[in-house]
C-alpha cells in the first residue's frame, strides 16, 4: 500500500513564527502536491513538485514556500505564520503521468492562535 | 481553468435507500476523472479512476460512471459506514495537478 506521511497531526503556532510542515511518501513517486482544505473553499493547491528541487505554484502560493531535497521528501514553509493560515493542509503523491490518482496523507490541522 | 461542482452539497438517506452523486466538470483534455472519500478529520482516501466517457467502475455498494460532461458516484442500498464527504478531482491535459470539487457530505441513518 501506499503510504503518505504528515509529521504531526495537530500543531499549534503562534502568529509570526516560521512554521514546517514535513511530508514523506514510500512509494517512489515523481509528484508530490501540497493542498488545504477549508470549509466551503474545498481544497486548493497550494504548491506541487514533479522532481527533485523543482516545484511550481499553485492556486495559493502567497505566504507559502516549499523544499524538495530528496525525492520521498516534501516541506510546506509558512515563513511568519498568520492567523489566516489556520487550515487542514494536505500532502499527496502520485506517480508521473496525468491519468494517474494522487495518494494523500492524513493530514495537519494546523492552528495559528 | 478547469472546474468541479459537485451536487448536491449534503445527501441524507436511510440505511438500503439507494442514491447517486453528481460531479459535473470543465476540462481540457481530460487524462483523468477520480473519486475520493473522506471521513472527518482525515485525508482523501482514493476510490476510483475514471478515463473516458461510458466507463464504469464498482467497488463493493459504490458504482462510479463517466459522460463528457459529468460523473455519477451511485451507492447501492449504503449503510452507516457509508457516510463520510465524497470528492470528485479533474486532470486536465496539460496539469499536473487535481482540480477538486468542494464534496457531497453523505449521512446515512440506521
Amino acid at each position: 500500500d501506499v503510504k503518505v506521511t504528515q509529521s504531526s497531526r495537530y500543531l499549534v503556532k503562534r502568529t509570526g513564527e516560521k512554521v514546517f510542515l514535513e511530508c514523506v511518501q514510500d512509494m517512489d513517486h515523481e509528484n508530490m502536491f501540497w493542498y488545504r482544505q477549508d470549509p466551503g473553499l474545498g481544497l486548493r493547491l497550494i504548491y506541487f513538485s514533479y522532481d527533485v528541487k523543482m516545484k511550481e505554484k499553485g492556486d495559493i502560493p502567497e505566504g507559502y514556500s516549499v523544499s524538495r531535497e530528496k525525492k520521498e521528501r516534501f516541506s510546506l514553509i509558512l515563513e511568519s505564520a498568520s492567523t489566516n493560515q489556520t487550515s487542514m493542509y494536505l500532502c499527496a503523491s502520485s506517480p508521473v503521468g496525468g491519468g494517474t490518482e494522487a495518494f494523500f496523507g492524513q493530514g495537519t490541522r494546523l492552528t495559528v492562535v | 481553468e478547469d472546474q468541479v461542482t459537485q451536487s448536491p452539497e449534503a445527501l441524507r438517506l436511510q440505511e438500503g435507500e439507494s442514491s447517486s452523486l453528481n460531479c459535473s466538470y470543465t476540462v481540457s483534455g481530460l487524462r483523468g476523472l477520480f473519486w475520493y472519500r473522506q471521513d472527518p478529520g482525515k485525508g482523501p482516501e482514493f476510490l476510483f479512476t475514471l478515463y473516458s466517457a461510458g466507463e464504469e467502475k464498482e467497488k463493493e455498494r459504490l458504482k462510479a460512471t463517466l459522460t463528457k460532461k459529468e460523473s455519477f458516484l451511485h451507492i447501492t442500498a449504503p449503510k452507516p459506514e457509508d457516510s463520510a464527504t465524497y470528492l470528485c478531482a479533474v486532470r486536465g491535459g496539460s496539469n499536473y495537478k487535481l482540480t477538486f470539487g468542494k464534496g457531497t457530505l453523505l449521512t446515512v441513518n440506521p
